[in-house]
């Protein structure tokens, strides 16, 4: 079985560009997660997708932050403009369900971005 | 709200050495939990879970219990080898929101 798959898996930018991170689940996952984890820290979410529909999105900086899943399958995150702060690895994971004994999360192996 | 707390590494220990990581957590009601492995340049797995108090979560000779008691769930292992060395991420998960929430990690390092 394929796992999560991401691209690009490093970026660099500068400051005030933006930037896009593609994710495909695994194939039937119904639950999309993008994390981002800043060096030294444990990932932190940014916001989850149940189908193509947003569960929580409570910690996704939207002003500058958006994300979409179309078609409830793969998903982009986008960064606009960025800033120094957002260097850091974007990780993406899915799951079959939101709870219970299928609630595993896989991870992709994430996008590297530098802001210089 | 919930948080998890982990002991800092790196944690440097030689082959055949015991394994101790410890994670206390603080949430309101009963969270499940978990530890997470990130070997180097690869994504985190899941090592091993536990979702109710005392249950004992196990995976490669890891192991770790939920202590309800002492809001705790220690990563142990009798014996680590070379191709333990990674990153350890203790993570909670609240019933109702299912969102993960994740320590600082742990980097493990063990040398022959």
């Amino acid at each position: 079985e394929a796992g999560v798959a991401q691209s690009p898996r490093y970026k660099i930018i500068e400051k005030r560009q933006s930037v896009a991170f593609w994710c495909n689940p695994i194939s039937g996952h119904a639950t999309l997660y993008w994390y981002q984890q800043i060096l030294g820290q444990g990932p932190k979410l940014l916001i989850q997708f149940q189908n193509n529909g947003v569960v929580d999105d409570s910690q996704l900086p939207k002003d500058r932050f958006s994300a979409e899943r179309l078609k409830g399958v793969d998903s982009t995150l986008k960064i606009q403009p960025a800033k120094l702060e957002d260097s850091a690895v974007y990780l993406c994971a899915s799951s079959l369900a939101t709870s219970g004994s299928l609630f595993e999360q896989y991870f992709g192996p994430g996008t590297r971005l530098t802001v210089t | 709200g919930d948080s998890v707390t982990q002991m800092e590494g790196p944690v440097t220990l030689s082959e055949e050495a015991f394994l101790t990581i410890n994670c206390t957590y603080t949430a309101t009601g009963y969270p499940s939990l978990f530890w997470y492995v990130q070997y180097p340049g690869e994504g985190l797995q899941l090592l091993l879970k536990a979702t109710k108090a005392d249950d004992k979560g196990s995976n490669k000779g890891f192991e770790a219990t939920y202590r309800k008691e002492t809001t705790s769930f220690h990563l142990e292992k009798g014996s680590v080898q070379v191709s333990d060395s990674a990153v350890y991420f203790c993570a909670l998960s609240d019933r109702n929101t299912d969102k993960l929430i994740f320590g600082t990690g742990t980097r493990l390092q063990v040398f022959p």
